[in-house]
């Protein structure tokens, strides 16, 4: 069975400090893919990144970081010099091969970035 | 950019009435999905389509729901007689199909909110 866990709920930031939302996985595939999805207040669902279970290099895009752990099944998520516009819900998510690449959620992470 | 859309934005239907939410996805994608919201809680898989087939469902998937292609750009999404808890936000996803038996992400429109009351 899939699962993807996201144990902050909530987290309260100032405009400028880093922070990172925690997501771990768990899953019997031996090859499988994670994903990150921001959710601002409008509703939508915006993909962030993806990422195979055989590449565990990290990946920077700007103030975007992406920890890749095998040995400890977490994909973390860091976001440096936090901004009001980073305020959002982001969701963790698992698919693995041969599951109709159905994504597996977490139960989010509400951000607020405050000035 | 290229986008998925969705129609309508908000639903409201009484308990029991019939619902068909339409998504139109990316063109180049044919891979397709419907996940649902149910409000403050996690985004949950209804069923994903493929070849004119479903590949997968969940088991919130029932006999109450079905999907169609009807024709080479829409994806529906029809419940037959809605209740109270199909409250919820669906979102339409698609992604690319990918080689041999990888992953692409899924892109999601913006959602239409069904409301039942």
């Amino acid at each position: 069975a899939q699962k993807v866990t996201q144990a902050q709920t909530e987290i309260s930031v100032v405009e400028k400090e880093d922070v990172t939302l925690d997501c771990v996985y768990e899953t019997r595939d031996t090859t499988y893919y994670l994903f990150w999805y921001k959710q601002p207040p409008s509703g939508e669902l915006v993909f962030l990144i993806r990422r195979n279970s055989f590449d565990e290099q990290n990946e920077i895009s700007g103030r975007y970081s992406w920890n890749f752990q095998k040995s400890t099944s977490s994909f973390n998520f860091t976001i440096t010099a936090s901004q009001v516009v980073d305020s959002a819900v982001y969701f963790c998510a698992l698919s693995f091969t041969g599951g109709g690449n159905k994504l597996t959620f977490g139960t989010g992470t509400q951000l607020k970035v405050e000035l | 950019e290229p986008e998925v859309t969705q129609t309508p934005s908000h639903q409201v239907t009484q308990m029991g009435q019939e619902v068909i939410l339409r998504c139109v996805p990316i063109s180049n994608h044919l891979y397709f999905y419907w996940y649902r919201q149910i409000l403050g809680q996690k985004v949950e898989f209804l069923v994903s389509f493929y070849n004119n087939e479903i590949s997968e469902k969940s088991e919130i998937f029932d006999d109450q729901f079905s999907v169609e292609r009807p024709d080479g750009s829409n994806f529906t999404l029809k419940i037959r007689s809605t209740k109270l808890e199909d409250s919820a936000m669906y979102f339409c996803a698609s992604s690319e199909v990918p080689p041999g038996l990888g992953s692409y992400e899924q892109y999601f429109g913006p959602g239409t909110r069904l409301t039942v009351t």
